[in-house]
């Protein structure tokens, strides 16, 4: 099974600026990268997949980069909605996995 | 407008069996996996399993296997996960998910079911 870990665990960052969040797979997994978003009470939503195609309707603030074990998921100016905890899951073999999650706080 | 709406929170004792559903709209429902996701109270989100509609073909991850079923009903466009012997442990919020790519990439989910295990 293929262990996936973010860094940090808790973000803090100002509205405006830009946040960084990372993820590390324990193997390669090629481009078969997805992140989610998660805000408290609702469902998780679909961010990024493929490591850096943007899924239907979400900002251009939201990329993706990276391949193989290091990604990387940057807001480019963060807005009060955006506070949240991301999560990346990789989808190279199955079982697919979730890191532990990143909570981005107001600064 | 893809929608899927999971069943009501249940409140049941150890050793009981529970199975909740999770209904499908607005899309081909035998067209993409469905997967349902573990949220522990206050945790982050685990994979349990996935299932193909179009066979009822289900794997599950490590953790899971043995523990719970998932199945379809593809006449009614409804998925399940259902338990024969309920743990404390399990109390948890439970998604459904509509996926593409065997599962992998989740694009709609459900609003969650709240499980509570008590004695």
């Amino acid at each position: 099974e293929i262990v996936m870990t973010q860094s940090p665990a808790t973000l803090s960052v100002s509205p405006g600026e830009r946040a960084t969040l990372s993820c590390r797979a324990s193997q390669r997994v090629s481009s078969s990268l997805a992140w989610y978003q998660q805000k408290p009470g609702q469902a998780p939503r679909l961010l990024i997949y493929g490591a850096s195609t943007r899924a239907t309707g979400i900002p251009a603030r939201f990329s993706g980069s990276g391949s193989g074990t290091e990604f990387t998921l940057t807001i480019s100016s963060l807005q009060s909605e955006d506070f949240a905890v991301y999560y990346c899951q990789h989808y190279d073999n199955w079982p697919y996995t979730f890191g532990q999650g990143t909570k981005l706080e107001i600064k | 407008e893809v929608q899927l709406v999971q069943s009501g929170a249940e409140v049941k004792k150890p050793g009981e069996s529970l199975r909740i559903s999770c209904k499908g709209s607005g899309y081909t429902f035998t067209s993409y996996w469905i997967t349902w996701v573990r949220q522990l109270p206050g945790k982050g989100l685990e994979r349990m399993g996935r299932v193909d509609p179009t066979d009822s073909y289900a794997n599950y991850s490590p953790s899971f296997q043995g523990r719970v079923t998932i199945s379809t009903d593809r006449s009614i466009n409804t998925a399940y996960l259902q338990w024969s012997n309920l743990r404390a442990s399990d109390t948890a919020v439970y998604y459904c998910a509509r996926c593409d790519y065997g599962a992998g990439i989740c694009l709609d989910w459900g609003q969650g079911t709240l499980v509570t295990v008590s004695s």
